[in-house]
């Protein structure tokens, strides 16, 4: 299986500031990655696909880059409903496997 | 519109059999490109993909639970069905259906249905 491996896995951070969220995949997956933005008590949210296509009607100040093995995800002009749990997803190849999130707070 | 819902029991005994119905519209699951996923998360832990079925009928499952899961399709009544045999306590958790779109993404999701296995 891939693992991915995100960090940090806690973070904190204030409103308007800009926060990046890393993922790594164990071995390459070329652009076949998700992330998603989970908060609790409700069901998963796609945020990106293929490492940096923004899903419609999220807003701009999420974006994703990366390729290979190496993925980002930013998210600027942080707001208070940014606060969630992050995971990105490979979609190369079965399991699709998650990474283990990262915890948002956003002051 | 898009939509999914996850429907089953809430509570299992252990080494029972655990049933739960994904009811989708506003897709058509023979449509090529499209699935229907399931996916669970444990209390306080990270999410992880069961099973997928394709429109082809086609299926993927997670190879620690592959002797254990079943996952079917009846395109007509656009329903996808996931059984997970013998279950025990570390299966308790909320299970999601999500609509899978070309290799790329879970786009949709249901709201999820939390199961818990305890005697």
């Amino acid at each position: 299986d891939i693992q991915m491996t995100q960090s940090p896995s806690t973070l904190s951070a204030s409103v308007g500031d800009s926060v990046i969220i890393t993922c790594r995949a164990s071995q390459t997956i070329l652009y076949s990655l998700a992330w998603y933005q989970h908060k609790q008590g409700q069901s998963p949210k796609l945020l990106i696909s293929t490492a940096s296509s923004l899903r419609h009607e999220v807003p701009a100040r999420f974006g994703g880059r990366g390729s290979g093995t190496e993925f980002t995800l930013t998210i600027s002009g942080l707001q208070p409903e940014d606060s969630a749990t992050y995971y990105c997803q490979q979609l190369k190849s079965f399991p699709y496997t998650f990474g283990q999130g990262t915890k948002l707070e956003v002051k | 519109q898009i939509t999914l819902k996850e429907s089953g029991p809430t509570l299992v005994k252990p080494t029972e059999t655990l049933t739960l119905t994904c009811t989708f519209s506003g897709f058509s699951l023979s449509t090529t490109g499209v699935g229907v996923g399931w996916i669970r998360q444990p209390p306080g832990r990270a999410l992880e993909c069961l099973a997928v079925i394709y429109w082809d009928d086609s299926k993927h499952y997670s190879p620690f639970l592959q002797s254990r899961l079943t996952i079917t399709k009846d395109t007509s009544k656009k329903q996808v069905v996931l059984t997970l045999t013998d279950v025990a306590p570390v299966d308790t958790g909320t299970y999601f259906c999500a609509q899978f779109i070309s290799g790329t993404k879970f786009d949709y999701w249901g709201q999820g249905a939390l199961v818990t296995v305890s005697s």
